[in-house]
């Protein structure tokens, strides 16, 4: 298994482009999850999907962000525009939740290390 | 919502010595998950404490979970090099795929 996959590794933007980050999960994992992870801060939900639904945004930072998962092999996090506070790796990790909600382990990709300039 | 603090933030070692972290919660912990993220990569699972009490071991790992389940630890035993990076704890926030993470333990192990 390749594990969970994101693209790109690494992103240098300017201030007020748009940033599209890249995850495919594990085949057969029915959740996703995006994190970002910082000094400050640690490592932050974002967004998580179930069965390719968004559950709870509720850690989205504003409206810059938005999150997709069209399909169950597929899921972007894209911000609009970026600011150089958006520095961060930004995670994606994906699971299997089964019946009652017990979930195993939750796998992460290799992250997307941001740079707004 | 639901904070998981963990302690200490820094901890540096002789290689050799001992090192603990400890995850403390003022709510009940549902089921806690530990992670390790090693510099400059990404967190992966060690293990999954479920029940009040419960202690596993991984070769000189020790993972405690407390009675009252408002606690957890990690004990290294000896640490080694190897063990260097960040240790995480994680509680699946009760009947939610959700995982609130604490901020974790950075180790460094000086040889």
């Amino acid at each position: 298994d390749a594990g969970v996959i994101q693209s790109p590794r690494h992103e240098v933007t300017e201030m007020g482009q748009e940033v599209t980050l890249r995850c495919k999960p594990i085949s057969g994992h029915n959740s996703l999850f995006w994190y970002r992870q910082t000094m400050m801060r640690g490592l932050e939900l974002l967004i998580y999907f179930n069965n390719n639904v968004p559950i709870d945004d509720s850690g989205m930072p504003e409206d810059r962000f938005s999150a997709k998962m069209p399909n169950a092999s597929f899921s972007t996090l894209k911000i609009q525009p970026s600011e150089p506070r958006d520095s961060a790796v930004y995670f994606c990790a994906s699971s299997f939740v089964g019946g009652g909600g017990a979930q195993e382990t939750q796998y992460f990709g290799p992250g997307t290390r941001l740079l707004v300039l | 919502g639901q904070q998981v603090m963990q302690i200490p933030q820094y901890q540096h070692v002789q290689e050799g010595e001992d090192f603990t972290t400890y995850c403390n919660s003022s709510t009940t912990l549902s089921n806690i998950q530990w992670y390790k993220q090693r510099p400059g990569g990404h967190p992966v699972f060690l293990i999954q404490l479920v029940k009040s009490g419960e202690v596993k071991k991984q070769k000189r790992l020790t993972f405690q979970f407390g009675e009252a389940k408002k606690n957890s630890s990690l004990h290294i035993t000896a640490t080694q090099t190897t063990d260097v990076g960040t240790y995480f704890c994680a509680d699946q926030q009760g009947g939610s795929e959700k995982l609130v993470f604490g901020k974790g333990t950075k180790l460094t192990v000086n040889p």
